[in-house]
Parts: structure tokens; sequence; C-alpha cells
């Protein structure tokens, strides 16, 4: 069965840096789009960024361009969120979600999800 | 930017009734809109994909409609494991989530 899990969460200050890895298995992983979702504490659902299947694609939201970035290892079925210069309102639970197969990331629904790693971002 | 917003915010309704939950686009999404269900501590489940399709093993209480703008989530007869709160969430260009509607006991 499909399997995402997530790991690398908890507390770091601001400014700081830290590396989020979802390992999937259950399904030909390089063959999805794979993306990271996002959701402060009490909030709503926030779409962070995407890989497509083949890497070609990488699309970010504005809250975090140029301060994370996505990568995926297909021969690991890894994918992979580096967050630097973290701020306060980054304190989130974050969730590594499939996309499309053969997904270029720019427009997909999520049908697997995994169960989330909390990060916070406090001194 | 597509702006997504749902109404209500949160509806309290008792077993065995009607559920109609209500989604808006900012722009014309055709339809190419996701609902997801999502209780405390969880992650989000996929109920119904292209606003209407229902994604495997979903119950059949649960249906979509809509296209264009204006789209609704229906749940025909509330069970006591639908409690929770429902995301909306466009992918006709990117992905944006509505701000949720939050199902209670009444």
């Amino acid at each position: 069965q499909v399997q995402l899990v997530e790991s690398g969460g908890g507390v770091v200050q601001p400014g700081r840096s830290l590396r989020l890895s979802c390992a999937a298995s259950g399904f030909a992983f390089s063959s999805y789009a794979m993306h990271w979702v996002r959701q402060a504490p009490g909030k709503g659902l926030e779409w962070v960024a995407v890989k497509s299947y083949d890497e070609t694609n990488t699309f970010y939201s504005d809250s975090v361009k140029g301060r994370f970035t996505v990568s995926r290892d297909n021969s690991k079925s890894m994918f992979i969120l580096q967050m630097i210069s973290l701020r306060a309102e980054d304190t989130a639970v974050y969730y590594c979600a499939r996309g499309e197969y053969y997904g270029s990331g720019s427009a997909d629904y999520f049908d697997f999800w995994g169960q989330g790693t909390l990060v916070t971002v406090s001194s | 930017d597509i702006q997504m917003t749902q109404s209500p915010s949160t509806l309290s309704a008792s077993v065995g009734d009607r559920v109609t939950i209500t989604c808006r686009a900012s722009q014309s999404i055709n339809t190419w809109l996701a609902w997801y269900q999502q209780k405390p501590g969880k992650a989000p489940k996929l109920l119904i994909y292209k606003a209407s399709d229902l994604e495997s093993g979903v119950p059949s209480r649960f249906s979509g409609s809509g296209s264009g703008t204006e789209f609704t989530l229906t749940i025909s007869s509330l069970q006591s494991d639908d409690f929770a709160t429902y995301y909306c969430q466009q992918y006709n260009r990117y992905h944006t989530f509505g701000p949720g509607t939050k199902v209670d006991i009444k």
C-alpha cells in the first residue's frame, strides 16, 4: 500500500535551517509529482512546493520562494524539503503528498498524504 | 492568484442530516476542484476530484458538483464518522485551498 513517511521536524531558532525528508513506498515513486503542504497550528492548509516526476519542473509558493528548496531522489524514493532562513510563520505541520501520475506539478490534487512532521520556529 | 472561499465556516448538524458546503473560486477553474476531509491530528483525506469524481473507497453519501466558480460538497445523510473539517482545493493553476468548513455536532 502507498506510504509516505515524513521526518526531520523539530524546534529551530529563527534564521536557522532544517531539512525534512519524505520516504515513499508502495508505488512507482519516480512516476509521480510530489508536493509539500503545510498547516500552521489551528489553521488551514497551505500548498508549499512541488517537484515534477522527472524533476524538470519545480514550483514554490510565494511565501517560501527563495528560502525553501525541494529535491527528490528517485533511486531511493525520497523527497526532500530544505528550509533556510526560517521564520516564526513557518511553524506548521509539514505534509508530503502525492500528485499526478507523470505530472508536471503545475496542477494536481493530492491522493495520498503522509502523517506530517511538526516544525516549530522559536527562540 | 486564484483565491478560494468556503461557506459556512462552521456547520452544526445531526446524524442523518443532509449537509451542503459551498466553495467559490475567484476566477473560473473549470472542474479542477478537489475536496478533502480532515480530522484533528490527522492528515487530510481525498474525497472528490475533478469536482464530482468520487475517490475510490469513499462512501457514496459524499458527492460533489459545480463548475466554473461555484462548487458544492454534499453529504446525503451525515454519519458520526463525518464530523470533521472539509477543504476544497483548486488545481486549475497551481494549488490553492479554501479556508475550511468545520462540521460539528448540533
